[in-house]
């Protein structure tokens, strides 16, 4: 039973434009979302995150955007640029105090076009 | 460097003997949890310690499989009589404390095969 889904393997965009990765969750209790990027053979490199009382977070070319009542985040690249190719893992963790640790999603590879 | 430090970063074990892997988390970190990613996979919960203390390991497998956090040295996990599924790359991620909405940080990965 997949808690946090992202429904695109795979996506392609082209440099310069915006990338906009997708994922939906079904626990409500989740209250504190990140996203993770990963090259291959590394770690996961922690990009950003949004609280449950919060809609929009801002970093730079990063935004992130929480819809609760459709369980539904959204991480925007804008402008994509060639180093943002990695895969990009969207995770969730609840009001447990931490000691469940993070739940992902399977992650979205995303390829940047020149 | 004052990242999550993990070793091997790969290593390759026939069927039937022991990995360990060991993790010491960044600097004034004293949460330490390990996540396995199998191919085509995202990154799945396996344990969260404190210092000497195991809090959760709801996502081990419940056989030859451990995990320790001594009070000194770096957190190691074993996994004994291993099977080629237990090829995968094991990620070691580390927190200043222990709440949900703390950023979770992690190591580079050490990669384990079993042949």
């Amino acid at each position: 039973d997949q808690q946090v889904k992202q429904n695109s393997p795979s996506l392609s965009v082209q440099e310069g434009r915006i990338s906009i990765l997708n994922c939906d969750y079904t626990n409500s209790m989740f209250d504190y979302f990140l996203w993770y990027k990963k090259y291959p053979a590394e770690g996961p490199t922690f990009l950003i995150s949004i609280s449950s009382i919060k809609d929009k977070n801002e970093d730079g070319r990063f935004t992130v955007f929480l819809n609760k009542s459709a369980k539904h985040l959204s991480l925007h690249i804008v402008p994509s640029q060639p180093g943002d190719s990695a895969v990009y893992f969207c995770a969730a963790s609840g009001s447990g105090g931490g000691a469940d640790g993070l739940t992902f999603g399977k992650g979205t590879h995303l390829i940047i076009q020149p | 460097n004052a990242g999550v430090m993990q070793n091997p970063r790969h290593l390759v074990r026939r069927r039937g003997q022991e990995a360990r892997l060991r993790c010491s988390p960044m600097k004034g970190h004293s949460h330490v949890y390990w996540y396995r990613q199998l191919p085509e996979e995202g990154l799945k919960f396996m344990v969260y310690l404190q210092k000497e203390n195991i809090i959760d390991e709801s996502g081990m497998p419940k056989e030859r499989f451990s995990a320790e956090f001594p009070k000194e040295g770096p957190s190691i996990l074993r996994i004994q009589q291993v099977v080629r599924g237990d090829s995968a790359a094991y990620f070691c991620a580390s927190s200043f404390t222990g709440s949900s909405m703390d950023t979770i940080y992690f190591g580079e990965g050490s990669w384990l095969t079993v042949v």
